[in-house]
């Protein structure tokens, strides 16, 4: 079955320095997202991406961030000047065709550490 | 505010007890409710999808119910297994919101043998 993958699996960093989480959503998806969990906290939306742009952003997603698919695989996130606070699990997910009931599907997740 | 809140925070059950897990929620206007099962350190996956005029929906050993009046959703689990032993999440999806779902803070189910 296809699936969404991350990488990598874990990543340290020190503070300051950006940083860049890869995703490589299911090949025939049209929608692209980002989430992250902090350590014993709820799973919180950052971002949808759709046509090659931002359709939709939470709060958390200031100008630290950016998101971008360079080719026809890859959906990446970018922190630019990562904070201890950034620290936490990044999730990708995709769906196929944008409808309500559309499934998301999770990929396995990035663990950022900033020191 | 739009939230999610579930109960219990945490429960563990002996392996092939039944169990309930619940869900209020504010979120306005409703679109759908999802249940999500995440095992330490992984993604979540989606159990169930429910809409406004579904009040129940089954996977498998579960079974998860909805009323939208009350703005209440509970997920059952029947015959518990150890592989059970997992967060379940409950999500909703708010309409004319785009894709943004609104997360619960789960419920850390344990199975003991």
């Amino acid at each position: 079955e296809p699936e969404v993958t991350q990488t990598p699996s874990h990543q340290v960093t020190q503070m300051g320095q950006e940083v860049i989480l890869r995703c490589v959503p299911i090949s025939n998806h049209l929608y692209f997202y980002w989430y992250r969990q902090i350590l014993g906290q709820k799973v919180e939306f950052l971002v949808s991406f759709y046509n090659n742009e931002i359709s939709e952003k939470s709060e958390i997603f200031d100008d630290q961030f950016s998101v971008e698919r360079p080719d026809g695989s890859n959906f990446t996130l970018k922190i630019r000047s990562t904070k201890l606070e950034d620290s936490a699990m990044y999730f990708c997910a995709s769906i196929y065709r944008g409808l309500s009931t559309d499934t998301q599907y999770f990929g396995p997740g990035t663990r950022l550490t900033v020191l | 505010k739009n939230q999610v809140e579930q109960s219990p925070q945490s429960l563990i059950i002996l392996e092939g007890k039944n169990c309930t897990l619940q869900c209020n929620y504010t979120v306005s206007p409703f679109s759908n409710l999802r249940w999500y099962k995440q095992d330490t350190g992984r993604g979540p996956v989606s159990l169930t999808i429910m809409t406004f005029s579904e009040n129940t929906k089954s996977n498998g050993r579960y079974t998860a119910t909805l009323d939208a009046d009350t703005k209440q959703s509970s997920l059952h689990i029947t015959a518990s297994q150890l592989s059970d032993s997992a967060s379940y999440i409950c999500v909703v999806r708010r309409d004319n919101a785009g894709n943004m779902l609104t997360f619960g803070g789960g419920t850390r189910l344990m199975v003991k043998p």
